[in-house]
């Protein structure tokens, strides 16, 4: 089936650094990519969508200039956390999705735990 | 808006039944996924509801009231393994946006021995 491949699983960074997290989806060709972010005890809140070669579009509330996403190619999409803070420290999640491929077209990555210190 | 409704938290006895409702007021709709977590971890797939009616996958059941605005997922037969956070998310119409899903806040489902 389908597998989305997320990655680092867990990074702790300084606060003031920037971290990139990437999501390669490894078996088929990912025509838009998904990034939520998730704290503790809550639900999915969607950052961003990104569609190959095309700038991402951000939900309401979300810094794009903090929250850099590339979607260079139909397989890989990053997300880069510029100047952390702590309360940048959450779950993030990305999810790829290709019409016709398996749980209908969403696979999720695995997540990354992001600790900002 | 988007406005996608659970219990926060249910608490059930294993090899008992348990209802998760979701409702829903969106301003497109083109499906409603059910899908599982467990902390710290990517949701799984559970179901896909688009047409009124029942799915029946095993396990687990999932209903949906397109006019009522209202789903739930039934889990039968209990298991401790079953303790986890479902959530409900309802799918954009708008292919253009990615036909992005909208989440619920989530149900935390404790089931205890």
């Amino acid at each position: 089936g389908a597998v989305v491949s997320q990655h680092p699983s867990r990074v702790i960074c300084k606060s003031g650094t920037s971290v990139k997290i990437e999501c390669r989806s490894l078996d088929f060709q990912a025509t838009t990519m998904f990034w939520y972010r998730q704290f503790p005890k809550q639900s999915l809140m969607l950052m961003a969508t990104s569609n190959e070669g095309s700038k991402a579009t951000y939900e309401q509330g979300v810094e794009k200039d903090k929250f850099l996403i590339n979607h260079a190619s139909l397989t890989l999409s990053t997300l880069t956390v510029t100047s952390a803070h702590p309360e940048d420290s959450s779950f993030y999640i990305c999810s790829a999705r290709e019409p016709g491929q398996a749980n209908y077209g969403y696979t999720f990555g695995s997540g990354t735990r992001l600790t900002v210190v | 808006g988007q406005n996608i409704d659970q219990p926060t938290e249910m608490t059930a006895t294993e090899g008992a039944i348990v209802q998760i409702n979701c409702t829903y007021q969106t301003s497109g709709f083109n499906g409603l996924f059910w899908y599982q977590q467990h902390a710290g971890e990517a949701p799984t797939f559970l179901s896909y509801n688009v047409l009124d009616g029942l799915e029946e996958k095993g396990r687990f059941s999932s209903f949906l009231s397109r006019s009522k605005g209202y789903s739930y997922l039934l889990l039968k037969e209990l298991q401790m393994k079953d303790s986890a956070s479902y959530l409900c998310a309802v799918r954009d119409p708008i292919k253009a946006a990615g036909n992005k899903l909208t989440f619920g806040g989530g149900t935390r489902v404790l089931v205890k021995p």
